[in-house]
């Protein structure tokens, strides 16, 4: 079955970076882009970008360009989220999720989440 | 720049019926948008409940129906119960490999 597997919590000081895992099973990973979502405490989800799991194309928000990246490992079937400068605001789950193939451009599997706290 | 707007709560009676929306600050959503709506509850990973305005996700129940209501889309609970007190959360695809959510609506069941 399919299942995104993501790292644990991470707690890091402001101005830190954190990077976080979501590893991939059940599935063809080349053929299937992942997002990563954005959750800060009591707060609404905001799409944070995605990488084509097949040629490593990212494609990012403008709120998160220039200091997020999204890279994968192909032989892990794994990709991974690196933010930098971190600042107590960037304190949130942050969620992967496959796209479904075809045209339908929503997303049909989420991780699990990965708490990162940001503090001094 | 275009905002996905969502109203922030609603409340239902077990039993009732309830329609959530889903539109833009600029223009109107279409099919083109390929909205879908995805349920959340406190502490869990958002469910995936619609996609393509209307289609039904793997294991959702038929209660929860999509469409296009004039200029927004949105999402249908027949019968709501209990366990549908949840956020929900609108997405939308702006084109040119780009997502956004909505704000997310906090419904009640009471």
């Amino acid at each position: 079955q399919v299942q995104l597997v993501q790292s644990g919590a991470e707690v890091k000081k402001p101005g830190a970076s954190v990077k976080v895992s979501c590893k991939a099973s059940g599935y063809t990973f080349s053929t299937y882009a992942i997002h990563w979502v954005r959750q800060a405490p009591g707060q609404r989800l905001e799409w944070m970008g995605l990488i084509n799991a097949a040629n490593g194309n990212t494609r990012h928000s403008q709120k998160f360009q220039g200091r997020v990246t999204i890279t994968r490992d192909t032989s892990a079937t794994t990709v991974y989220m690196e933010m930098s400068s971190l600042k107590s605001e960037d304190t949130a789950v942050f969620y992967c999720a496959r796209e479904t193939r075809g045209s339908y451009r929503y997303f049909d599997y989420w991780g699990q989440g990965a708490l990162v706290t940001v503090s001094s | 720049q275009t905002v996905v707007t969502q109203e922030p709560s609603f409340s239902v009676s077990p039993g009732g019926t309830v329609t959530l929306t889903c539109g833009l600050t600029s223009g109107s959503v279409s099919t083109t948008y390929y909205s879908s709506w995805y349920q959340q509850t406190p502490g869990q990973a958002p469910r995936t409940l619609i996609y393509n305005t209307n289609a039904r996700s793997s294991g959702v129940p038929d209660r929860f129906s999509g469409s296009i209501l004039g200029n927004k889309a949105a999402l249908t609970i027949t019968g709501a119960q209990a366990d549908d007190e949840s956020v929900y959360y609108c997405m939308l695809y702006m084109g040119g490999d780009l997502w956004v959510f909505g704000g997310g609506t906090k419904l009640t069941v009471l």
